[in-house]
């Protein structure tokens, strides 16, 4: 069975940054972040493709999250800088069995158990 | 960005009736749509993709169809396991996901 496991998150101020992991156990093409927050309910993040270990950003993060992988054991990390207030919510790396590359279109049919980051002053 | 939009916000239905969710996307995503099963704490659940394939063990009665714009989501025989937040995804494009609906009991 896919099972994937996150680790990290917390409480930051404003300006502040969090890392969270993702330990997945199956080989995929690549690990998608997607957060849920208060504000904007379900958002796709990012995603990093493992064949040319491209990163792709929503708006709302670019230039303010990175992405990184440790091929040994499996795992990604998405580096999250300058929190904001509204980057508030529980964030989940998903595994996507479909993705098209030229559009970013993608579902997800396994997902983390969640991260929870709070930025608060 | 392509915007999703489900009605209604929140959908109370009796046991072992039929509940029917909707959501419509601001422009044509063909078949491109997956829905998800959300209960409190947990993380969603692929219920169905490219409009109407159930995903492995969703049970027959959720039920998906539709296309371009208009899409439903229907739940035959409503379960007192099924009351959970349902969510609709497009991926014609990057994806985006509609705000869910509410599913309780009557």
């Amino acid at each position: 069975q896919v099972q994937m496991v996150q680790s990290g998150g917390g409480v930051v101020r404003p300006g502040g940054s969090l890392r969270l992991s993702c330990a997945a156990s199956f080989s995929s093409l690549g690990i998608h972040w997607v957060r849920q927050t208060p504000a904007r309910g379900l958002e796709w993040v990012a995603v990093i493709l493992f064949d040319d270990n491209r990163e792709l950003f929503a708006d709302s993060v670019q230039g303010r999250f990175t992405l990184s992988r440790d091929k040994s054991n499996n795992t990604v990390f998405l580096q999250m800088n300058s929190l904001r207030l509204e980057d508030t919510g529980v964030y989940y790396c998903a595994r996507a069995p479909y993705y098209d590359a030229l559009t970013g279109g993608a579902y997800f049919d396994d997902w983390g158990q969640g991260s929870r980051v709070a930025v608060s002053s | 960005e392509i915007v999703m939009t489900q009605s209604p916000a929140t959908l109370s239905v009796s046991l072992g009736e039929t509940a029917t969710l909707s959501c419509r996307a601001s422009q044509s995503i063909t078949r491109t749509l997956a829905w998800y099963q959300q209960k409190p704490g947990q993380a969603p659940r692929l219920l169905i993709s490219a409009a109407s394939t159930r995903a492995t063990g969703v049970p027959a009665r959720f039920w998906g169809s539709g296309s371009e714009t208009e899409f439903t989501l229907t739940i035959n025989n409503l379960q007192s396991e099924d009351v959970a937040v349902y969510f609709c995804q497009q991926y014609f494009h990057r994806p985006s996901f509609g705000q869910g609906t509410k599913v309780d009991i009557k």
